[in-house]
């Protein structure tokens, strides 16, 4: 059965503390993506990465940076989190060139910043 | 900026109801996806619409992508408490980019026994 493994479920964190985030699939995808889920604002699109080393902002980059070293591994990282980066971080992988780009998603991981 | 609405948003029926749900913008899209996330989950697929009109059957929902690949519906019929969770739909922009999708902001299915 095709994984995509976010390693931490939940975290408190502390405001201007260092955050990493981690994804593993094992799918051999080539797109992976990392998504903040806000309730009554859907899903928003961080950043997303098509092959290793390879990244594009999303439509909400600002205060996240990302490393993809490997082509299983995707991480998201919050240089110095803030409160309002409370959030449900969802991460997601997809094979390059599949016209619908059908996207498998982690469980999740629930950041909180106090 | 394309609008994508989904509605409604909260939805609480009874075991055994019938219940639609929809998913309407203003844009064009090449193809629609439909996804069901239980709590604690993340979503999961649950079908791919893409030809003007069609209508898929995944046991007892029914899914159809208007004519104009502007929006989509969600049928259950007699819905059952394992139906419960955030139904999202995500249009694929027809960019050619890997970021293709977009995600509503869902519709919260809760089923009473």
């Amino acid at each position: 059965d095709v994984k995509v493994t976010q390693s931490s479920r939940y975290l408190v964190k502390r405001t201007g503390e260092k955050v990493f985030l981690e994804c593993v699939q094992d799918m051999d995808h080539e797109n992976m993506f990392w998504y903040r889920q806000d309730p009554g604002l859907g899903l928003r699109l961080i950043y997303f990465s098509y092959d290793v080393k390879m990244k594009e902002k999303g439509d909400i980059p600002e205060g996240y940076s990302v490393s993809r070293e490997k082509k299983e591994r995707f991480s998201l990282i919050l240089e110095s989190a803030s409160t309002n980066q409370t959030s449900m971080y969802l991460c997601a992988s997809s094979l390059w060139g599949t016209g619908a780009n059908v996207l498998t998603f982690g469980a999740g991981s629930r950041l909180t910043v106090l | 900026t394309q609008l994508l609405e989904q509605s409604p948003q909260f939805l609480s029926i009874q075991e055994g109801e019938n219940l639609t749900v929809y998913c309407n913008s203003s844009s064009v899209f090449s193809s629609l996806q439909w996804y069901r996330q239980e709590p604690g989950e993340g979503p999961v697929l649950l079908v791919t619409v893409v030809t003007g009109g069609e209508v898929k059957k995944l046991k007892r929902l029914t899914f159809q992508f208007g004519d104009a690949r502007k929006d989509s519906s969600l049928h259950i019929t007699a819905a059952q408490p394992g139906d419960t969770g955030l139904y999202l739909c995500a249009p694929n922009r027809p960019s050619g980019s890997a970021r293709q999708l977009t995600f509503g902001s869902g519709t919260q299915l809760t089923v009473l026994p």
